[in-house]
């Protein structure tokens, strides 16, 4: 068993839709991260938190430490959110979750 | 540049020979991380330097795999003897904390080498 989960594994939305991805995770940890890897591989960190809630512009992370649970909502999404999004897990190690394909049709 | 940079951004071997693989971090950053993402696969962690302490090596797959960092700045990955199961694309991060810490230990990633192993 992966100590970080993630689902869907694969997301088709169209655009403007609210887009929700969930990590739920087994370990304990000082931070959870929000990683986005676009087409071309490039990886950008968009969240990094351990409490609450914290958001970017369409983009909205939350956790939940006591369920070990984080969410990542895209609001309107747009098709170059097309990517595939990450949830780590940082407590003594790292952990990864395998990711989330997000393809937002025009 | 603002970024942290890789070199090569890719990089063919032939079977058996040695590799070596750059980073560059964010000018400042104590914290760096190299991860390799296999094909199909996900994020998997190599090693983690802070400043100067000891490396932190229990991600390195095998004794093939080295790293070092020199004066707490630039970093190479080395991989000897390389063998096909090692085509990867090879990413550093760096973070301006130490690693784990409650502070603002966001990872800044570099654009990757795509190392292929014929």
């Amino acid at each position: 068993k992966n100590e970080v989960e993630q689902s869907p594994q694969n997301l088709t939305a169209q655009e403007g839709e609210f887009i929700t991805i969930n990590c739920s995770y087994s370990v304990g940890i000082s931070a959870l991260h929000w990683l986005q890897q676009h087409p071309g591989g490039g990886i950008v960190s968009l969240f990094m938190l351990s409490s609450g809630k914290k958001k970017h512009g369409r983009l909205i992370a939350t956790i939940n430490i006591q369920e070990k649970h984080s969410s990542l909502h895209i609001t309107a999404s747009h098709p170059r959110d097309s990517a595939v999004y990450i949830c780590a897990a940082t407590g003594n190690q790292f952990y990864f979750g395998t990711g989330t394909s997000l393809t937002v049709i025009p | 540049g603002a970024g942290v940079s890789q070199s090569p951004s890719n990089k063919v071997t032939e079977k058996g020979k040695d590799v070596e693989l750059r980073c560059d971090p964010i000018s400042g950053h104590t914290a760096l991380y190299w991860y390799r993402q296999s094909l199909g696969q996900g994020l998997e962690f190599l090693i983690y330097f802070q400043g100067n302490s000891a490396p932190d090596k229990s991600g390195l797959p095998s004794d093939r795999f080295s790293a070092e960092r020199t004066g707490g700045s630039v970093s190479t990955l080395t991989i000897q003897r390389t063998q096909q199961e090692d085509s990867a694309v090879y990413l550093c991060a760096s973070s301006p904390v130490p690693f784990p810490g409650q502070g603002k230990n966001e990872q800044f990633f570099g654009p990757g080498t795509r190392l292929t192993v014929l």
